[in-house]
This record gives structure tokens, sequence and C-alpha cells, in this order.
């Protein structure tokens, strides 16, 4: 069981906005640390999404948005297109715990 | 632009030794960063498994202390993953990845490799 949770899926049609929760603890993402996330398309690399809860890297259309509030946080995507269909993976840092680094457990975004 | 890319056998035996290697291109070991691996059980989320910086300092996930162990070839630019008395649940798809330790965050990624721990 993931210390980060995230809904299995969310689908949308094209164009659309949709938006994947990741709920964490007072540990974690209560605690104050960031969130980050992560996308991965089928048989490609996963991919640096968000960094710091809201900031996109280099690259990173604005379509994708980032926030968070207390335990928990969210990507948005709207204007959803067939190339987006992937999994999203958010991951925080646990202060609670030895492990350091914590995961959801990754949430498929499927395109109508 | 930094690339990883993974490289090892896809199988492995139980009770065997599971190593695992990253070859980086594009950006230099020692220039900074840690250097690491994540992994991803089927059906399950990532994993993270152990992050290095090339001068030695190490950290690795409690689950997995007594059976990991991670070494840096700062001639190869390479690094190297060896899991320890491998069993089925060790069965993952295997990342390479960077990891900046101010923010917490992996900011590059291999492609993957699936290991399987199977007689």
């Amino acid at each position: 069981q993931s210390a980060l949770t995230q809904p299995p899926s969310v689908s949308g049609a094209p164009g659309q906005r949709v938006t994947i929760s990741c709920t964490g603890s007072s540990s974690n993402i209560g605690a104050g640390f960031d969130v980050h996330w992560y996308q991965r398309r089928p048989g490609e690399a996963p991919k640096l999404l968000i960094y710091d809860n809201t900031n996109r890297p280099s690259g990173v259309p604005d379509r994708f948005s980032g926030s968070k509030s207390g335990a928990s946080a969210s990507l948005a995507i709207t204007g959803l297109q067939a190339e987006d269909e992937a999994d999203y993976f958010c991951q925080s840092y646990d202060g609670g715990l030895s492990l350091h680094v914590v995961f959801g457990g990754g949430t498929k975004v499927i395109v109508l | 632009q930094v690339h990883l890319q993974e490289s090892g056998p896809g199988l492995a035996k139980p009770s065997e030794t599971l190593t695992l290697s990253c070859d980086v291109s594009g950006y230099s070991i020692t220039r900074g960063y840690y250097w690491g691996w994540i992994r991803q059980p089927p059906g399950k989320g990532l994993e993270w498994v152990i992050h290095m910086y090339h001068r030695g300092s190490t950290y690795d996930n409690p689950s997995l202390t007594s059976r990991v162990t991670m070494s840096i070839d700062t001639s190869k630019n390479q690094f190297s993953l060896s899991l320890r008395s491998v069993t089925a649940a060790d069965t993952a798809v295997y990342y390479c990845v960077r990891f900046d330790m101010n923010k917490v965050v992996f900011d590059s990624w291999g492609q993957g490799a699936l290991v399987t721990v199977s007689s």
C-alpha cells in the first residue's frame, strides 16, 4: 500500500479537464513537504511533470497544473489530448518514516 | 540533455543476486546530483530503492537495507544496483534515476528494465 493515495484511473473526453488527487498525511504532504508529479506514457521513460507543487519544467505544456492544500495535492489537465493518456504518479518526502521518499500508487488517465 | 539507460539480465533465480547497470550520457555523474534506483512491481506503485552521491553518501529503503547496495563508476559514468537474496517479490521494472537532493525530486529517468525472479 502506497503512502500517498491516488485514484486508480480517471477519464475524460478530448478537450475536457480532469484532475488527479494525491492524499497524504501529517508526516508528508500535511507536514509541508513539496509534491512532485510524473507522467509515464506507454513505452516511454517517466518524465517530471510538476515539481514543488506548482512548477512546470521547461517544455511541459501549461495545460498541466499542480496545486496543494493541507495534506493533499492535485494535478489538473485542461484541454485533454490523446497524447495525455498515461500513468501519473505523485511523490513527496516523509519526515515521519525513515523511508524519506514516498510515492502514490499511480493514476491511469484514459482519453475517451 | 542527460540520458539514462538500464541494462542487465531480465531474469534472476530465487536466492541469487540481481545486478543492474545504468549508463549515463549527456551529464557527468561527478558534476552533482544523486543517482539511484526506483522500482515498480507488477500491479503496484512505484517504490524508492536507493540513491547515492558519487562521493559515497547513500540512502536506501529500510525494507531493503540488508540486501541492497549501489556503486558508482565515475570513469565509465555509470552506476550499478545489487540486490541480494532475491525472491519473487523483487520482480519489478527497475528505473535508474537522477535525484535532486535539495528538492527531493527525480528529474531524469531511464526507460526501465524488467527483472523477473523465477526458477
